[in-house]
């Protein structure tokens, strides 16, 4: 069962546009969203994260809006560069069964063209 | 990387081999995982592990066995390798926060 949905599955946004990856999720024992972004060949990485008692964070460009009602979240990247081509994982995370359990979205491919 | 390493990179077997895939950190951290990463399902917890010896099952473990023997080792262990265990698979340890997370460069794997 996957308990975080992630949408779309691919994206081309063109540079300076604005990128947009949403995800929701059932459990609502979750207590941390990160997102991760990962570049070919290599592991994903920790780009952004926020509680669920915000209901936006903002890091450079990179901004998480959170929807606790709805149970959804979504990534917005503004002005979106070449560099940021990736795949981006929403991600939920909670403490289960003695660890701290994060439950991975199926990943977003993001190309952005010149 | 945060210190992590994985070995081999890349492999390649046969059905029915056993396959051995290492975690190597150099920060201490308690916590180690094993993840495989499969188009279509993002990234799935294999095993993890609390510290030395201390070892759980994740949600996809079946045909997979983990060692910790020491602080800075995971071992990933395919008893008898099958088709569908075709991946890549990423070591991660925990950071700083409860939700961090940082991975490993990765094996990929291939079963023929």
């Amino acid at each position: 069962q996957q308990q975080v949905k992630q949408s779309p599955q691919s994206l081309i946004v063109q540079k300076g546009g604005i990128s947009i990856i949403n995800c929701a999720y059932e459990n609502t024992a979750f207590d941390y969203f990160p997102w991760y972004q990962q570049f070919p060949g290599k592991g994903p990485a920790l780009l952004i994260a926020i509680r669920p008692d915000v209901s936006e964070k903002k890091e450079g460009r990179f901004t998480i809006s959170f929807n606790k009602s709805a149970k959804q979240f979504s990534l917005h990247i503004m002005d979106s560069q070449p560099g940021d081509s990736a795949t981006y994982f929403c991600a939920a995370s909670r403490y289960s069964g003695g660890y701290q359990k994060v439950t991975f979205g199926t990943g977003t491919k993001l190309q952005v063209i010149p | 990387d945060a210190g992590i390493t994985q070995s081999p990179r890349h492999k390649v077997t046969e059905t029915g081999t056993p396959v051995t895939l290492r975690c190597h950190q150099t920060e201490n951290h308690r916590y180690m995982y094993w993840y495989r990463q499969d188009p279509g399902h993002g990234l799935r917890l294999i095993h993890y592990s609390y510290g030395v010896k201390d070892t759980d099952k994740g949600e996809v473990s079946d045909g997979y066995s983990v060692s910790r023997s020491k602080t800075e080792d995971f071992l990933l262990t395919l008893e008898s390798a099958t088709s569908s265990q075709t991946s890549v698979y990423f070591c991660a340890i925990r950071g700083g926060t409860d939700y961090e997370q940082y991975f490993g460069p990765g094996t990929r794997l291939t079963v023929t």
